[in-house]
C-alpha cells in the first residue's frame, strides 16, 4: 500500500526566509504532484514532476523529485505572506488516484 | 479557463437521508474522481471512473456510495444513508491523461454536513 508522508507539518516562517518542504512516499513512482489549497478553498495544481531529477520553477517555489530515494522538495524562497497555505503532495502510483500526503500548513508573518 | 464545477456548495441533510452530490467535469477530460477532506485532514480519494465505469475505489467507498453519469455532461456522487461521519468536503476532479501527465483538476468543494 502506497504510503505519503510530509513534513514539517507545521510550519510557521518569517517572510523573507527560506524553507524546504518534505515528501516521503513508500513505493515506486515517477509522478508526483504538488498542490496548494487555502483555506475553505479547492485544490490548486501547483508542479507536475514526472522524471528522476525533474525541477520546476514557479516565482518563490520551487519543486524537484528524486526517484531513487523517493523524495520531493518543495522549497520555499524568500517567503511572503501570500504563500500562506496548506501544501500538499500526492502520488500517482501507476493506478488513476492520487494518494495525498497529510499537508503542510505553512503560515508566513510579516 | 475551463473549470470543474460542483453542486451545491454546501449540504445540510439529517442523518440516514440520501444525498446526491454533482460535478460538471471539464468537457474534454475522460477520467473523473471523487475525494473526500473531513475537517482539517488530508484528502482521501474515494472513486474514479472511465468509460462508464468504476476503475479504481478505496475501501471508504462501501456500499452506501455509488456514482453516475447521467448524461454527457454531469459526474455524481449519491450517498445512500447518511452517516455523522460522512461530514466532510467533497471534491470531484477531472482529468484528460495526455503526455503521460495526469493533472487533476479539482471543482471548489461540496461541503456536506450530516446531523
Amino acid at each position: 500500500e502506497l504510503k505519503v508522508e510530509q513534513n514539517p507539518l507545521f510550519l510557521s516562517m518569517q517572510e523573507g526566509k527560506n524553507y524546504t518542504i518534505y515528501c516521503n512516499y513508500s513505493t515506486t513512482s515517477d509522478r508526483l504532484y504538488w498542490y496548494r489549497q487555502d483555506p475553505g478553498k479547492s485544490l490548486e495544481s501547483l508542479f507536475v514532476l514526472l522524471s528522476n531529477g525533474a525541477v520546476k520553477q514557479e516565482g518563490r517555489l520551487m519543486a524537484s523529485l528524486d526517484t531513487k530515494a523517493r523524495l520531493s522538495t518543495l522549497h520555499i524562497t524568500a517567503a511572503v505572506h501570500d504563500l500562506s497555505a496548506t501544501y500538499f503532495c500526492a502520488v500517482d502510483s501507476y493506478g488513476q488516484n492520487f494518494v495525498f500526503g497529510p499537508g503542510t500548513r505553512l503560515s508566513v508573518l510579516p | 479557463e475551463p473549470e470543474v464545477t460542483q453542486t451545491p456548495s454546501h449540504q445540510v441533510t439529517q442523518m440516514g437521508q440520501e444525498v446526491i452530490l454533482r460535478c460538471v467535469p471539464i468537457s474534454n477530460h475522460l477520467y473523473f474522481y471523487w475525494y473526500r477532506q473531513i475537517l482539517g485532514q488530508k484528502v482521501e480519494f474515494l472513486v474514479s471512473f472511465y468509460n462508464n465505469e468504476i476503475s479504481e475505489k478505496s475501501e471508504i467507498f462501501d456500499d452506501q456510495f455509488s456514482v453516475e453519469r447521467p448524461d454527457g455532461s454531469n459526474f455524481t456522487l449519491k450517498i445512500r444513508s447518511t452517516k455523522l461521519e460522512d461530514s466532510a468536503m467533497y471534491f470531484c476532479a477531472s482529468s484528460a491523461w495526455t503526455g503521460g501527465k495526469n493533472i487533476q483538476y479539482f471543482g471548489a468543494g461540496t461541503r456536506l454536513s450530516v446531523l
